[in-house]
């Protein structure tokens, strides 16, 4: 069970999208449509911002959105601001496991 | 609401077993479909999924640190407790617990999860 992986980091300015991917494989992200998405501030506990793939809970802006296209997961936030400068991690139901990608930082310029 | 909260030692010498709780509110363990996670972190490091129990006392633990992870609930207490034995100084990192969500077990996601709780493993 290797982690997914994620790009180090990734930026963009105020108003711009910036788009995190997350490659698994076909035991994980490919297989199986439970991949979430977390966003992590500084000394902060991750928070949950997409699930399912798409779904977004109640209180995550619609400019959050997620993806898959076969053994890739994508993070895309529209419309960048300040405040969406964080860790992104990955993860995926793995067949009675659970994954973690390797993080992203997200920076806003 | 829900709520949950890492309780445990903050330092652990190498080679003794770590004991964390988690006391959680909002939920029930006894609910079917409910579970609970534990998930850490080492400093500047990636998050790393480590066990999970479901209302059903169905468990499941990471591949890689499995032989050394036990997951247990207590239901009339509203807590899950984690040990991990044979504490090494890679194990330092900060401990979440988190509920698990999701309409079919195990598949899922964590939401919400507790504060965390930091450990460090030195002598």
């Amino acid at each position: 069970q290797s982690a997914l992986t994620q790009p180090p980091s990734a930026s963009g300015s105020p108003g711009q999208s910036v788009t995190i991917s997350c490659t698994g494989t076909s035991s994980d992200v490919g297989g199986y449509n439970y991949v979430s998405w977390y966003q992590q501030h500084p000394g902060k506990a991750p928070k949950l911002m997409i699930y399912e793939v798409s779904k977004r809970p109640s209180g995550v802006p619609d400019r959050f959105s997620g993806s898959k296209s076969g053994n890739t997961a994508s993070l895309t936030v529209s419309g960048l601001q300040a405040e969406d400068e964080a860790d992104y991690y990955c993860s995926s139901y793995a067949g009675s496991t659970v994954v973690f990608g390797g993080g992203t930082k997200l920076t806003v310029l | 609401q829900i709520t949950l909260k890492e309780s445990g030692p903050t330092l652990v010498k190498p080679t003794q077993t770590l004991t964390l709780t988690c006391t959680f509110s909002g939920f029930s363990l006894s609910t079917s479909g409910v579970g609970v996670g534990w998930i850490r972190q080492p400093p500047g490091k990636a998050l790393e999924w480590l066990a999970l129990i479901y209302w059903n006392d169905d468990k499941r633990y990471s591949p890689s640190l499995k032989s050394r992870l036990t997951i247990t609930k207590d239901t009339s207490k509203n807590q899950v407790v984690l040990t991990m034995t044979n504490m090494d100084p890679v194990d330092t990192a900060t401990y979440y617990c988190a509920h698990r969500d999701g309409d079919v077990v195990p598949a899922g996601w964590f939401d919400p999860w507790g504060q965390g709780t930091l450990v460090t493993v030195s002598s």
